[in-house]
This record gives C-alpha cells, structure tokens and sequence, in this order.
C-alpha cells in the first residue's frame, strides 16, 4: 500500500514570487508520481507525471517537480508564480507496472491551496 | 471531445433517499473509478472497475453501489443517503497502460 502527504494545507504567496509545494510518499514498492490541479468549481487536470527516467518533469506552464528517491519526495515548484496560479494542488501515487485489480489506482495526498495574491 | 462527464453537477438530498451519481466517457479507457474528496483529505477511492463486468471496492467503499455494463458508463448508487455522503464526487477513467487520468468536473452531493 502507498501513502502521500501533503505537508502544506496552505499556501499563500504574492504574484512573481517563488513557490514550492512539498509532497511525501511512502511505498514499498516502486511508484509513479503525479501532481494534479485543481481550479475553482473544475475538475482534475494533470498537470505533471514521473514515470521513469530523468528525475526532473516539467509542466507546460513553468511548473516543475523532481523526484527524489532517497528522500520519498516529489515536490513541485515554480521561479514565479501568477494569479492563475491560484488552485488546489494534489500530490498522487500509483504502484508502478501493477496489474491485476491493484491496476491504476491512485492515492492521493489531502491537497494544498496555493493563493496567489497580487 | 466530451471526455469524462458527470452528472448532475449538484444535488441535494434528504437523508434515506436513493439517487444514482452518473459518469460517462468516450474515449474507450478499460478503467474508470469514483473518488469523494472532503476538506483535508484528498481524494479517496470508493470503488472502481477494470473492464465491463469487473467491479472492486476502493478505500471507501460503504454505502455505495456500482456497476459496469457497458465501457463508456459507471455509475455510482447511493441507495440510503447519510449526511456523512456529503462531499464532491469525481469520476475518473484512464486507459490501459497510461498513466495519469482523466476526471470529470465532478459532483457535489448535500444529504441534509
């Protein structure tokens, strides 16, 4: 069984300021790592995933998050942040080459709210 | 490109009454899945299906009913709603070998 933790409920930041939002897992076995968002009255958009290979993934709008194995984190961060930046963020697992009924389910850490203030 | 739909977008019910939370998607994913996300706790697994025919409990699977008939469509059943069912409700399906999925826009459920 996996678990995530999100260790930030909250996050509020200005407009153009750095932002970093931490995630930690826990698996004893190995994983692929995602980060959801989630706007105002929407649903879930994926914004980034590491599977396999380079450690470091990228979003299309400038979010990033590196996958540190010694440490169990994924933690996402963006150089500068915009209003619309303004969202939940929700850090999730899944078992990596699963099959069978344990295929494709992902567990989800409890959200953080990033507030971008101008 | 519908993707993942969900419906209704709210609803509220009284506590006793039945009501089946409906989602459907067009893009042949194998897999589908309900999740309720309440503050602070995410978004837990209530139960999901790998295939038509083939259902299994998530996390949180009591009170609620599912079935797969067909591929494109998973509905969820409340059949005695409890004010602890409050919550917002998302449908998610992906496909075989993909990773990540795709959600709907969710449903928000009140049991008063």
């Amino acid at each position: 069984a996996q678990s995530v933790t999100q260790l930030d409920s909250q996050v509020p930041v200005f407009e153009e300021a750095p932002v970093e939002l931490r995630c930690n897992y826990s698996s004893s076995v190995s994983v692929y790592l995602f980060w959801y968002v989630q706007y105002p009255n929407q649903g879930l958009q994926l914004l980034l995933k590491y599977l396999s290979g380079s450690t470091l993934v990228e979003s299309i709008n400038g979010f990033e998050a590196e996958f540190n194995k010694s440490q169990t984190s994924f933690h996402l961060r963006k150089p500068s942040v915009h209003i619309s930046d303004t969202a939940e963020y929700f850090c999730a697992v899944s078992e990596a080459n699963a099959g069978g009924t344990s295929y494709g389910k992902l567990t989800f850490g409890q959200g953080t709210i990033l507030t971008v203030h101008p | 490109n519908a993707g993942v739909t969900q419906t209704p977008k709210f609803q509220v019910l009284k506590t006793g009454q039945s009501m089946t939370l409906q989602c459907a998607q067009d893009m042949n994913h194998e897999y589908m899945s309900w999740y309720r996300q309440d503050p602070g706790m995410g978004l837990r697994l209530i139960h999901y299906s790998v295939g038509a025919g083939i259902t299994d409990q998530g996390e949180v699977p009591n009170g609620y009913n599912v079935s797969r008939s067909t591929t494109e469509d998973f509905p969820l059943r409340l059949l005695s709603a409890a004010p602890s069912q409050t919550s917002v409700y998302f449908c998610a399906s992906r496909r075989q070998g993909a990773r990540g999925a795709f959600f709907g826009q969710g449903t928000r459920l009140t049991v008063v």
